[in-house]
């Protein structure tokens, strides 16, 4: 198994400014994802995090709004900028160590902005 | 689109065997079968995984049907601690996890 890091684990802040949430690993992993969870909501997939490469992002969400980066097979950071209330949700990390086998996930970063 | 098909709920009693179904009906013959659990106020966990034949882990067993249409997760004991939200998931191509709703299971004392 691995073990995933999320940092911070939860903020306030105020709308109009953007906050980085980092991941960390434990272990090298092949794949890296974000998600989004809004209450009560089930997880939804933001984007997949590419080492050495632009995320690839899902319908509806863009880079603008969502930079990730990635720069060794441990780690990932997903910003979300210029946060408005709408923005308020857990965001989650999760990784993948090879293909076809489980999926870990962070402890999420619950985000509120006020 | 998550496809899979789950029921929204389950009650179950404690210290009785669960049975969550799951129907994946489009399946092709190289896509996995996982399943994760949510736990209140919790990141997701896995549960257990298989492509073709039943499988058993500390957790959970899992029975998929012979032309793989349908799968159940069967947690043999149920606790309190069981209680979540279940989420079968076929990843696609790209092992891409992409979540349902899920059946959210309660545990009754």
């Amino acid at each position: 198994s691995a073990v995933i890091s999320q940092k911070p684990s939860r903020d306030i802040c105020q709308r109009g400014t953007s906050l980085t949430i980092q991941c960390q690993v434990d272990s090298q992993v092949t794949m890296m994802f974000w998600y989004r969870q809004q209450p009560g909501q089930s997880l939804t997939l933001i984007a997949t995090a590419n080492q050495g490469s632009e995320a690839t992002y899902e319908s509806g969400f863009v880079i603008d709004k969502f930079p990730i980066s990635r720069p060794n097979l441990t780690f990932s950071t997903l910003t979300v900028s210029n946060m408005s209330p709408e923005d308020s949700s857990i965001y989650l990390c999760s990784a993948i160590r090879d293909r076809h086998t489980e999926a870990f996930f962070g402890q999420g970063t619950r985000l509120t902005v006020v | 689109d998550a496809k899979t098909t789950q029921p929204n709920s389950m009650e179950s009693n404690e210290e009785e065997p669960v049975h969550l179904p799951c129907n994946h009906s489009t399946i092709s013959g190289t896509d996995y079968i996982h399943w994760y659990r949510q736990l209140p106020s919790q990141g997701p966990e896995y549960v257990i995984h298989g492509l073709t034949s039943n499988v058993n882990n500390r957790m959970a067993s899992l029975a998929i049907a012979e032309d793989r249409k349908s799968s159940t997760l069967i947690l043999h004991r149920a606790t309190l601690r069981d209680a979540a939200v279940y989420y079968c998931i076929r990843p696609n191509r790209d092992d891409k996890i992409i979540f349902g709703k899920g059946t959210r299971l309660h545990i009754l004392p």
